[in-house]
């Protein structure tokens, strides 16, 4: 099955800096790869998502890169907020309701 | 507004205890899922449905169990087998089967065995 790993598991930056996190995925059939922003005491919700066709997607200061080859993506978030502090998960599949594989998630702390 | 509404948003069992969360979704998604989630761990899943009176085991499904008697409605059960219930359950629902997708969450609820 698919197997994803998520680094760091904590990331401290200053506002105004940018952040990054990184994941890795097993299966080469996953072809979508969503990335999840949870606040605490609430569910995740979608910020942005990549399929394998392309690249690259941004979304304002939020950004997520995808290397097929590698097996491995990434989100950036540029400009960092105190607002954007929260666990941010990536996730894997392979599509249509087939199940999603997540990461064990990055706690973001935006320092003012 | 559409959306996924859990209830209740806390729980406490009593050890031999069932006890049901509720998962509803007036957003007409064909599929249902329910997530375990644990203190500095992904989410786990438990059980998904793709269509009504139909579900699938998840990776984690020992203890639980689920129906799904409307396209709405997704309840899940935490019986006493499960050895160690206490978690914060996640429902979420996705979109139809052309394409991919994210997923919507619920607020989730927090179980808590006393």
């Amino acid at each position: 099955g698919e197997n994803v790993e998520q680094h760091p598991s904590t990331l401290s930056v200053q506002e105004g800096d940018s952040a990054v996190i990184k994941c890795t995925y097993s299966d080469s059939a996953s072809n979508y790869f969503p990335w999840y922003k949870q606040e605490l005491g609430k569910g995740p919700q979608l910020i942005i998502d990549i399929r394998s066709n392309v690249g690259e997607k941004k979304d304002q200061r939020i950004a997520v890169t995808l290397n097929k080859t590698a097996k491995h993506f990434s989100l950036h978030i540029t400009e960092t907020q105190p607002e954007d502090s929260a666990v941010y998960f990536c996730a894997a599949s392979s599509g249509g309701y087939q199940k999603v594989t997540f990461g064990t998630g990055t706690k973001l702390q935006v320092i003012p | 507004d559409g959306g996924i509404t859990q209830s209740p948003k806390y729980l406490f069992r009593k050890e031999g205890q069932n006890v049901t969360l509720s998962c509803e979704q007036n957003l007409n998604h064909d599929a249902m899922y329910w997530y375990r989630q644990d203190p500095g761990q992904g989410l786990r899943l438990i059980y998904y449905s793709q269509i009504v009176n139909d579900f699938q085991k998840g990776d984690i499904a020992e203890g639980y169990s689920v129906s799904r008697e409307k396209k709405e409605s997704f309840p899940l059960t935490v019986t006493s087998a499960q050895k160690n219930p206490t978690a914060f359950y996640l429902c979420a629902s996705i979109a139809g089967t052309r394409g991919v997708y994210g997923y919507t969450f619920g607020s989730g609820t927090r179980l808590t065995v006393v």
